[in-house]
Formats: structure tokens, sequence, C-alpha cells
């Protein structure tokens, strides 16, 4: 099956800027997720999607961070404005029922978005 | 609260040799725990889940509650396990499918 596809793989704004990311998750998975992953850290999850409502936002910095999910399939991620600190990979993965109430579902990843803030 | 740790950012062992990634992680309840791979210039993809109880590319994982870890092991490390490997917990309730990762080791074996 085709994987999460991500765009743009790379991307270098200065400080102050916006930037925004886009996702596609696997056809017919109805959660998405975006990370970010802060050079020599794990994953951190900013936002879930269950089809197009969202399911946690709890570490999204709302005040410069928002993400929708139009018709439940692609996904965009917005910064505005962004900070020094946002540089990081932004990861997009989906699942195809983690959010129906079953444990141990596989999260399947996209290539990531390195943004450099500079 | 949730939290997943990895104390060795690097690891090197030599082809051949035993292998074990650590992992610990704190969480208030029984646990859904992963093991996820990042081979160079790939995505990062499952290696294992703890309630298959499966073996995948010759390295398996056990629970230990008591001491609440959950350590990646291999009897005999190819060069092709070269990877960065990241231990994850899966949230509950209201968190349900969320991950928490620790931080990753990366692994080098040594032909």
């Amino acid at each position: 099956e085709a994987g999460v596809a991500q765009s743009p793989r790379y991307k270098i704004i200065e400080k102050r800027q916006s930037v925004a990311f886009w996702c596609n998750p696997i056809s017919g998975h109805a959660t998405l997720y975006w990370y970010q992953q802060i050079l020599g850290q794990g994953p951190k999850l900013l936002i879930q999607f269950q089809n197009n409502g969202v399911v946690d936002d709890s570490q999204l910095p709302k005040d410069r961070f928002s993400a929708e999910r139009l018709k439940g399939v692609d996904s965009t991620l917005k910064i505005q404005p962004a900070k020094l600190e946002d540089s990081a990979v932004y990861l997009c993965a989906s699942s195809s029922d983690g959010w129906r109430g079953r444990l141990n579902t596989e999260a399947f990843f996209g290539q990531g978005t390195r943004l450099t803030v500079v | 609260a949730q939290r997943v740790t990895q104390p060795e950012k690097l690891l090197s062992v030599f082809k051949g040799a035993p292998v074990e990634l650590k992992c610990n992680y704190s969480y208030s309840g029984s646990p859904e725990l992963f093991w996820y791979v990042q081979y160079s210039r790939q995505r990062l993809q499952l290696l294992l889940r703890h309630i298959s109880r499966e073996s995948i590319k010759g390295f398996t994982a056990d629970l230990n509650k008591g001491e609440t870890s959950f350590h990646l092991k291999k009897p005999f490390a190819q060069e092709e396990d070269s990877a960065m490997y990241y231990c994850a917990l899966e949230g509950r309730g209201s968190t349900l499918g969320r991950l928490y990762f620790g931080r990753g080791t990366q692994l080098t074996v040594w032909p």
C-alpha cells in the first residue's frame, strides 16, 4: 500500500515568517497525527485527528501553530509566526483504528519535513 | 504521567555479539509498548509490539512490570541492524493512539 506522503521534505525560513506542511495519510486511515521531533529527542505529539475532528491538541502551541484536516483526509500544519525553537522534523502519521478503542494500533509514518528557522 | 526513558543515546557492538537496548517506562496502569526503528534515510516504522510476543528480525522484547522495563534484545547483531531505535508507550482513554516516545538509541554494528 502507498505510504504516508508529506511535503515539502525540507524548508528553511526566517523567524517570524509563516510556513505550512502538508500530509496525505494512507487511504482509509481515520486517525492522523502530527509529531514534532527536535534534534536529539523522540517524536512528540502535537495533534491527533479522528476523521476531521480533533481528538488531542493539548501539546499544540495554539498561539502560533494550527492544523486542520478538512474532509477527513489530507491535513495541513501551519506555523505563524515561526520561532528559532520550531526548528525540527515534523512527522505525519496515520493509523486505521486507533480511535475505535483498540490498542496496539500500528502508526505509519511519513518521511517528515525538516524545518530550519534562521 | 507517561514517560519513556532510553538511557543510552549511543550503543556500539560488533557483528555477532548480543545486543540489548534498554527502555524503562513510567505509567499508571497496564502499558502498551512498542519498539520503532528508523534505518538510514528511511521513515520511522514499527519493529515490534509487546502484546504480539513475536520476534521480528531476530529481536525480542519482554515486558517486565516489576522493573517497568521493555528492553529490546537480539542474540547475534548484524550490520543491517544499525539504526535508530525508539521505545514508545501508547496512551489510553482520551489519549488512545497517542505514542509517547523515548529519545532513541543509535545502534551501530561494526563488521
